[in-house]
């Protein structure tokens, strides 16, 4: 299996510009998470699926985020418009249903908003 | 809600030292616990898990963790640190109720092990 795949995995965009942000799951999971990580705020849990559909999205942090599971094998999370805070590693991941499952993680995408 | 508190943001040691990694939780019922590793420019990659089976658990690389309720502790330790254990250690808990689904991540140690 090729495990998460993520891409692109380096972006660097100027402020203000749109940028879209993708996934695909390992075949067969069933949850599918989009993590952010940075040196202030650690690690963060924005948005999580089940079965394609969003199930918690209290972690985006404002409207200028979206992210959408149009089908099992594809995840996109965009950021219109982008901002230097936005600067940042998004990760993907996900697992099999099962409560106890570990969750597989993608290499990341660093995103740079100038 | 379930969270877990990780002691120590930055942990030093030599080569062949004992390592010990802090994680206390805070969960309303037994929780499931987990320790993921993050080597540089990756993403994370789970070492082990306890989910209320043995309270000693063993993972890769030679890690192990030892639940215990009565400190509310989930320790990572590896008797003998070798250079490829430089990373950074997140602690986690999963959820439940609303929140079944997802992990709740501690805010990381890195590890540097000292030649």
């Amino acid at each position: 299996d090729a495990g998460v795949i993520q891409s692109p995995r380096h972006e660097v965009t100027e402020m203000g510009q749109e940028v879209t942000l993708r996934c695909k799951p390992i075949s067969g999971h069933d949850y599918l998470f989009w993590y952010r990580q940075t040196m202030m705020r650690g690690l963060e849990l924005l948005i999580y699926f089940n079965n394609n559909v969003p199930i918690d999205d209290s972690g985006m942090p404002e409207d200028r985020f979206s992210a959408k599971m149009p089908n099992a094998s594809f995840s996109t999370l965009k950021i219109q418009p982008s901002e230097p805070r936005d600067s940042a590693v998004y990760f993907c991941a996900s697992r099999p249903s099962g409560r106890t499952n570990e969750q597989f993680f993608g290499p990341g995408t660093r995103l740079t908003v100038l | 809600a379930q969270s877990v508190t990780q002691l120590g943001s930055h942990v030093s040691v030599s080569e062949g030292a004992l390592v010990l990694l802090r994680c206390n939780y805070s969960s309303s019922v037994p929780p499931y616990l987990f320790w993921y590793v993050q080597y540089p420019n990756q993403g994370l990659q789970l070492l082990l898990k306890y989910t209320s089976a043995a309270t000693l658990v063993k993972g890769i690389n030679g890690f192990e963790a030892e639940f215990k309720k009565s400190e509310t502790s989930f320790h990572l330790t590896k008797p003998s640190a070798h250079m490829s254990d430089a990373a950074e250690y997140f602690c986690a808990v999963i959820g439940v109720g609303t929140s079944y689904g997802k992990l709740t991540f501690g805010q990381g140690t890195i590890l540097t092990v000292h030649p």
